[in-house]
């Protein structure tokens, strides 16, 4: 089955400080994209930041930036120079490089603190 | 550029009864997908349609159905409502092969009582 796990329910971070927020999934194919949502109270899931799994290099989009590890099937999401604008639910998802359907984890519920 | 477009925003609905949601694709999409998300869940796959026909189902029971329309908008019905089918149901519209661009909508909250 696949699977995307986040294991931190909840993640706070002082304003202008940097936090990291975990994913791990499981899959046995091996042409995958990955993705890191944001659903802010508007509930509009907006895409973050997106790696193709044959990349070794890891993804940064201005102030966040991913670390992944494909052997170890980990994706992890930093940001950067929090800002307030900044909290939100954050999902990690994986699709299929041909398939038509995101698997989701149960989200990160992050709070920044001004 | 309009965005995706759901509708209604909010509804309550008894259990027992059926309800039909709407979702308007963003501009030069003709891909649709639907996704539930439950309370204090990820998103979780119902269906995508392309072309007026369903192209890939998730675990979901035949009491979930839809429809595209040639315009590309799409709705989704569920019949026989329980109380489990309370949760948030996302549109998604894309290309009918994106590397990535999915665009999402905000959801219809659907509450059953």
């Amino acid at each position: 089955a696949q699977t995307v796990t986040q294991s931190q329910p909840e993640m706070s971070v002082q304003e202008a400080e940097t936090v990291t927020l975990s994913c791990t999934y499981d899959t046995s194919e091996s042409d995958y994209y990955l993705f890191w949502y944001k659903q802010p109270p508007s509930r509009q899931m907006i895409l973050v930041i997106r790696q193709e799994a044959y990349k070794q290099q890891n993804a940064t989009e201005n102030r966040f930036s991913v670390n992944f590890q494909k052997a170890a099937k980990s994706f992890s999401l930093k940001i950067s120079d929090s800002q307030l604008g900044d909290a939100a639910m954050y999902f990690c998802a994986y699709r299929y490089q041909t398939g038509n359907q995101f698997y989701f984890g149960t989200g990160t519920s992050l709070t920044v603190i001004p | 550029d309009a965005g995706v477009t759901q509708s209604p925003t909010h509804l309550i609905k008894t259990r027992g009864q059926q309800v039909t949601l709407r979702c308007s694709p963003k501009s030069g999409h003709d891909t649709v997908s639907w996704y539930q998300q439950a309370l204090g869940q990820g998103p979780q796959f119902i269906f995508q349609y392309y072309e007026e026909e369903e192209r890939q189902r998730g675990n979901f029971p035949d009491r979930f159905s839809g429809h595209q329309f040639p315009n590309y908008s799409s709705e989704l019905n569920v019949n026989a409502l329980l109380l489990g089918d309370s949760a948030l149901y996302l549109c998604a519209s894309s290309f009918p092969r994106p590397s990535y661009g999915y665009t999402f909508g905000s959801g219809t909250r659907l509450t059953v009582v």
